[in-house]
């Protein structure tokens, strides 16, 4: 079956202190896997789309990256305003396979 | 560019009555997609369009609830009769095709009594 699966659950972390989120998949024939932020009460907004093994991409203070079977969203540096629960999708055929989220919280 | 419009923001009813959530999409996007986010799954697809005919439908939980997409600038998603379990956040979301990146709206807070 397929599946995105996104480690950890929550994350607390201080202002500047530099962390890493997973994003796992099991999908065949993948055709690109998206990042998005979700802030409380708003729809999800999108960050990157990574298309193939080695590709990275970044904005800000995020950095994102693909492997064969995972991506990691790296956040250096981080503010209190990147507090919000990212989001992976990978795409299969035409549609988007959401894994649950990460809700990360950065203290000052 | 005003983004993907949904209404209502917020429908609170009660069970057995008939929901109706609209969507406005993104001028010049002609991929329109239907999803529900809740704590226990998530978010998932639950229908999409391209050129407003509907493409997969695999996703939507039972004949209660309908789609359609009478043009370029307007769906609706339909539940009837209401249920309890209906209870979600639901959002609208398009692209310029279906393998590009989604925008997606406010969303509609839907709480059934």
């Amino acid at each position: 079956e397929d599946q995105v699966t996104q480690s950890p659950e929550a994350l607390r972390l201080q202002e500047g202190e530099s962390s890493s989120l997973n994003c796992s998949y099991t999908v065949s024939g993948l055709r690109g896997l998206f990042w998005y932020r979700q802030d409380p009460g708003k729809g999800p907004e999108f960050l990157f789309t990574l298309y193939s093994a080695g590709e990275e991409k970044e904005k800000e203070r995020l950095k994102a990256t693909l492997t064969k079977k995972e991506s990691f969203l790296h956040i250096t540096a981080p503010k209190p305003e990147d507090s919000a629960t990212y989001l992976c999708a990978v795409r299969y055929t035409d549609k988007l396979i959401f894994g649950t989220g990460t809700r990360l919280q950065v203290f000052p | 560019d005003a983004g993907v419009i949904q209404s209502p923001r917020h429908e609170v009813t009660e069970m057995g009555q008939e929901v109706t959530l609209r969507c406005k999409p993104i001028s010049g996007h002609n991929s329109l997609f239907w999803y529900r986010q809740t704590m226990m799954r998530g978010l998932e697809l639950l229908i999409y369009f391209n050129n407003n005919v509907p493409i997969d439908d695999s996703g939507m939980p039972e004949d209660r609830f309908s789609a359609k997409m009478p043009n370029a600038s307007f769906s609706t998603l339909k539940i009837q009769p209401s249920e309890p379990r209906d209870s979600a956040v639901y959002f609208c979301a398009s692209s310029l095709g279906p393998a590009n990146e989604q925008f997606f709206g406010p969303g509609t807070r839907l709480t059934v009594l």
